[in-house]
């Protein structure tokens, strides 16, 4: 089973419409946990850390289940510029290495 | 500061050539990580370091080799390329110090190789 599963998508929608992604993972001994974008051909750029009580910047809202190992992230608003895959992240300190785990991303497009 | 820089930014190997990934940070980042990524498959890690002169597997390590006698250079070793090992290779790098990371990491550009 993979750590970090996330639905692929594609997600295509117009510009202002709100989208969400979702993401479980398979280890509940799991620290830290963030969502990354990454456009065509780029690399992998933080968009923002994930915290238990949830947070949100701007037109961004990520939130934490734990009980359930769910994370989403919420985009209000919908520009084109959002059009990117967004991966989710997890860190796993339970094992002994403690590394980052990615899942392998949702691609989302805006159209105008 | 230049961030994390990677060379070349693409290749072409034949099988069983070897080479060298660059990569470099000047941001004094003590942790430092090669992944790879598929179409479908993520990202991937294939070594790691929390220091100068530690190095560790990830979690696909066969086929290369890493060393980190610097704090700032961390090159990936292709031994004898293979055409599965056609991908995208990305360098990080974390100010987290030698423990597991659990700050931002930053990425270079990446490197697209081509092993035919």
């Amino acid at each position: 089973r993979k750590e970090v599963e996330q639905d692929p998508g594609p997600f295509n929608v117009p510009e202002g419409a709100t989208v969400a992604f979702n993401c479980t993972y398979s280890n509940s001994a799991s620290q830290s946990f963030f969502w990354y974008r990454q456009d065509c051909r780029k690399e992998p750029k933080l968009l923002m850390s994930v915290y238990s009580s949830g947070n949100e910047d701007g037109r961004f809202t990520a939130q934490l289940n734990r009980a359930s190992q769910y994370i989403s992230l919420l985009i209000r608003d919908s520009k084109l510029s959002d059009s990117a895959t967004y991966l989710c992240v997890v860190n796993d300190r339970g094992s002994t290495l403690g590394r980052l785990y990615f899942g392998r991303g949702t691609q989302l497009t805006v159209w105008p | 500061n230049a961030g994390v820089t990677q060379t070349p930014k693409f290749q072409v190997l034949k099988t069983g050539q070897s080479m060298t990934l660059q990569c470099a940070q000047d941001m004094n980042h003590e942790y430092m990580s090669w992944y790879r990524q598929d179409p479908g498959m993520g990202l991937r890690l294939i070594h790691y370091s929390v220091g100068a002169g530690i190095t560790d597997q990830g979690e696909v390590p066969n086929g290369y080799n890493v060393s980190r006698s610097t704090t700032e250079d961390f090159p990936l070793r292709l031994l004898s390329a293979a055409p599965s090992q056609t991908s995208v290779y990305f360098c990080a790098s974390s100010p987290q110090g030698r423990r597991p990371p659990t700050y931002e990491q930053y990425f270079g550009p990446g490197t697209r190789l081509t092993v035919t």
